[in-house]
């Protein structure tokens, strides 16, 4: 069974810094690209960030481009995002995901997600 | 960066009815549009990728047309279980973007 468990959100003061963590099983970690997806507090689904399998290659969107970072530990089967100059904005619960997609088949996973707050 | 414009934000139908929403892409993403359901307090489940291909396990009543920058997700014959909010996605390129979501309320 895929099970992906996000941890590491919490209350932080504008500016400050959070690491994310999601932990992977059931599925060989290492071949597939991730993504972190959030949610502010009854808002729309924004995509955040994504990185390969390999980890050599990453994605951000321009609202988190130079203060969050994706990371990807194999060898752990883990997902990281660290987050540094936190705004109220970044106030969300944030999801990872494997989103894949390739000519013969596509499924998607989600973690439960883990709040994050910016507040002071 | 790809903007993605849903419409409409919000509806309300009645169970039987046959709904649309429309996905509109800022520029040409080939078929390369995904259709995400999401429930209350649930995490979003996606229902079709490549503007018409649906996913393993939903029900086919869900369809999804469109390429370059126009695409619509059909529900066919409205289910009580359907009554949820909806996103495209575009996965042309990075950075992925989300649509602002149409929420399909109950009539």
């Amino acid at each position: 069974e895929v099970q992906l468990v996000e941890s590491g959100g919490g209350l932080v003061q504008p500016g400050g810094s959070l690491r994310l963590s999601c932990a992977a099983s059931g599925f060989t970690f290492s071949r597939f690209a991730m993504s972190w997806v959030r949610q502010a507090p009854g808002k729309g689904l924004e995509w955040v960030s994504a990185i390969s399998g390999s980890g050599g290659t990453t994605y951000y969107a321009d609202s988190v481009k130079g203060r969050f970072t994706i990371s990807r530990d194999n060898s752990k089967n883990t997902l990281y995002l660290q987050m540094h100059s936190l705004r109220a904005e970044d106030t969300a619960v944030y999801y990872c995901a494997n989103l894949y997609i390739s000519s013969s088949q596509a499924f998607d996973y989600w973690g439960q997600g883990t709040l994050v707050t910016v507040s002071s | 960066d790809i903007q993605m414009t849903q419409s409409p934000s919000a509806m309300s139908a009645s169970v039987g009815d046959r709904v649309t929403i429309t996905c509109r892409a800022s520029q040409g993403i080939s078929n390369y549009l995904a259709w995400f359901q999401q429930k209350p307090g649930k995490v979003p489940k996606r229902l079709i990728y490549g503007a018409s291909s649906l996913q393993s396990g939903v029900p086919s009543r869900f369809s999804g047309s469109g390429s370059g920058t126009e695409f619509t997700l059909t529900i066919s014959s409205l289910q009580p279980e359907d009554f949820a909010t909806y996103y495209c996605l575009q996965h042309n390129s990075y950075p992925r973007t989300f649509g602002q979501g149409t929420k399909v309320e109950i009539k």
